[in-house]
């Protein structure tokens, strides 16, 4: 297992029009975080699941987003009817404790 | 107030001398404490964690946590122009909340 992966690494798209990403975590790893982050500031926290799932959800999170993750393993973060300013880096992290936050590439979105 | 605060900087050194990171933070509840190294258009990459107050050290970088002041602290010895990079604290509750980060540029 050679970390975390998500895809794409780069999405542009329209505004208004809904986008996917995906990411597939360390395979023994049970806890699966999402992020975002924008230029000059640190990752910030949207979403976490523990197995399949959904423990926490940041007040970051509108109803435009949705995240899962079925039967434990990859996690998809939806966002429906895109704005600009959901322009960012999209990271997911997974870990097995609470130290090993192991994070992946993200997935850089471009609302134009 | 943010949760964590972390001068963005940005530092420019020049190599070989000892660089300071700091971060404070507001919330008792975090647990584990940690230093993160992003490069540009890349994923934050461990680099220590600590938990309890004191020293951690790992070849040339130590980290201090002081949990009575709510401040922790990463050196970088022998700095090289590969360590430039922005770093980030962050602290663990259940999830992890970072600082802003800190850009770093060592210069040859």
């Amino acid at each position: 297992d050679t970390g975390v992966s998500q895809d794409p690494r780069h999405k542009i798209t329209k505004r208004g029009q809904n986008v996917t990403f995906r990411c597939d975590p360390i395979s023994e790893h049970n806890r699966l975080y999402w992020y975002r982050q924008t230029l000059g500031q640190g990752p910030e926290f949207l979403t976490y699941f523990q197995n399949e799932a959904q423990l926490e959800k940041s007040r970051l999170l509108s109803d435009r987003f949705s995240a899962e993750r079925p039967k434990g393993s990859f996690s998809t973060l939806e966002i429906q009817r895109t704005e600009q300013g959901d322009s960012a880096m999209y990271l997911c992290a997974s870990s097995l404790d609470r130290t090993g936050y192991t994070f992946g590439s993200g997935t850089r979105l471009t609302v134009v | 107030q943010k949760e964590v605060e972390q001068d963005p900087g940005p530092l420019s050194v020049p190599e070989g001398a000892i660089v300071s990171l700091n971060c404070t933070y507001s919330n008792s509840a975090f647990q584990y404490f940690m230093w993160y190294r992003q490069y540009s258009r890349k994923g934050p990459e461990l680099l220590m964690y600590t938990y309890s107050s004191g020293n951690k050290e790992d070849g040339r970088f130590t980290a201090q946590v002081d949990k009575s002041s709510k401040y922790i602290s990463l050196f970088i010895r022998d700095s090289q122009p590969s360590d430039s990079a922005t770093y980030l604290c962050a602290m663990e509750n259940e999830k992890l909340t970072f600082g802003t980060g800190t850009r770093l540029t060592i210069i040859p």
